[in-house]
């Protein structure tokens, strides 16, 4: 079946740092993608999606580009903030078109 | 934007009692639910699907009898944990379809404690 695998984590890193966290899928076809957030005590929130090979999704400097041919999906932004702690999740929708299939998160923790 | 709202944001029940968790789209109307589960530092499994006026489809290895799932209305969803168990003790959380290619929005999560 759909699935999705991500980097471990937690990922520390200090601000201004780049960032990577990988994502990789294995579905029927070619499924949309998304980087979801939940920071402390929330819910989650979309943070970018791509629906097709080769699309960016981009938002609040977070970029990840759709891989078809490595199956991948991986998160990255030029330079992160404390602000930006929270712990993401890359999903897929699934083969029926339905509901959405997480990775199981990674957490990153920014210090100053 | 569209909004699901998810009540109790926190719940502590006995053994063998029954919790309710009510999911609402507040501004939009939610054909479709969708319930998952999330354990500590785990991801989020996918429990059921729920679609208004008909019966929810379980994920395989999810006790139907034990999840009872909801859905009389285009606006409101709910999770029933019955006889729950402390090992039920979890996250749970629900997500609504905006609409084709319009993503997915989610409630804030229900903390749940069987003691």
């Amino acid at each position: 079946g759909d699935s999705v695998t991500q980097m471990e984590g937690p990922v520390t890193l200090s601000e201004e740092a780049f960032l990577t966290i990988n994502c990789t899928y294995t579905a029927t076809g070619y499924p949309s993608l998304f980087w979801y957030v939940q920071y402390p005590g929330e819910g989650l929130q979309l943070l970018l999606k791509a629906t097709k090979a080769d699309d960016k999704g981009s938002n609040k400097g977070f970029e990840a580009t759709y891989r078809k041919e490595t199956t991948s999906f991986h998160l990255e932004k030029g330079s992160v903030q404390v602000s930006d702690s929270a712990v993401y999740f890359c999903a897929l929708v699934n083969q029926a078109g339905t509901a959405l299939i997480f990775g199981k998160g990674t957490t990153l923790s920014v210090s100053s | 934007g569209a909004v699901v709202s998810q009540h109790p944001s926190r719940v502590i029940c006995k053994s063998g009692t029954s919790v309710k968790i009510e999911c609402r789209s507040l501004d939009f109307q939610a054909t479709t639910m969708f319930w998952y589960r999330q354990f500590p530092k785990q991801s989020l499994m996918l429990m059921a699907t729920s679609n208004e006026g008909s019966k929810a489809t379980y994920e395989q290895g999810v006790e139907k009898d034990k999840f009872l799932i909801n859905h009389a209305s285009l606006t409101l969803s709910t999770l029933t944990v019955t006889s729950a168990h402390p090992e039920d003790s979890s996250f749970y959380i629900c997500s609504a379809r905006l609409g084709q290619g319009q993503g997915y929005t989610f409630g804030s999560g229900t903390r749940l404690t069987v003691v």
